[in-house]
């Protein structure tokens, strides 16, 4: 079956501009999980949706914003880019939150100038 | 704040020796542990998923071990290859919120 997908790949923006970063799951997965990855940091848990409800969200800004549509497919947003998120923007869809095996997109590379 | 530590950061193994890194989290709310492979240039790659304690998982070479009460993981590369050279993330689930708190990983070379 075909795997996470992740549009665009690579995204030059500028400070305060805003970016919209689309996900799409495994076909049946219901839950989709975002990760910001920057150097020398872990994978930072953005937020997770679940049948178009945010279920989870972790210590980002209200800049960070996100939504899943009826067909799972996700969205994420920020609005006033800042130099600090430049980032790799990953998201992980899976079955189930918390007990099923995530499978994680290529991700999209955000470079902010 | 919920913290996961992985250790080493990195090390180098010769081919077909064996190795093992350590995964602490918080001994309390726990839900799940993940274990993860990510590749250079590729995506993370799901290893393992363990819930209970005492658990032992297995997949080819590469085993894993569970101690919720003490917090600690463990995981185990027997006689390691350069394809196995990664790095290993692991990811705690607590319960309740269920938030996945990432470590930063143990990166492995293997050297041919």
């Amino acid at each position: 079956k075909a795997g996470v997908t992740q549009t665009p790949r690579y995204l030059i923006k500028t400070r305060g501009q805003q970016v919209t970063l689309s996900c799409s799951p495994i076909s049946g997965h219901r839950s989709v999980s975002w990760y910001q990855q920057t150097p020398g940091q872990g994978l930072q848990f953005l937020f997770e949706y679940f049948s178009e409800t945010q279920r989870n969200k972790g210590n980002f800004p209200g800049r960070f914003s996100g939504r899943q549509f009826s067909n799972s497919r996700s969205e994420m947003n920020v609005s006033t880019l800042e130099l600090g998120d430049s980032a790799l923007y990953l998201c992980a869809s899976s079955l189930r939150q918390g007990v099923d095996e995530q499978y994680f997109g290529p991700g999209t590379r955000l470079t902010v100038t | 704040i919920l913290n996961v530590e992985q250790s080493p950061q990195s090390l180098h193994v010769q081919e077909g020796d064996s190795t093992n890194f350590t995964c602490s989290f918080p001994s309390s709310n726990f839900y799940a542990l993940h274990w993860y492979r990510w590749e250079t240039a590729k995506s993370p790659e799901a290893l393992f998923v363990m819930t209970l304690n005492g658990d032992e998982k297995k997949k080819g070479r590469i085993s894993a071990t569970l101690n919720t009460k003490e917090g600690y993981s463990y995981l185990y590369i027997k006689g390691s290859q350069p394809e196995d050279s990664a790095t290993y993330l692991c990811a705690f689930v607590s319960s309740g919120t269920y938030k996945y708190i990432f470590g930063t990983g143990t990166r492995l070379k293997v050297l041919a």
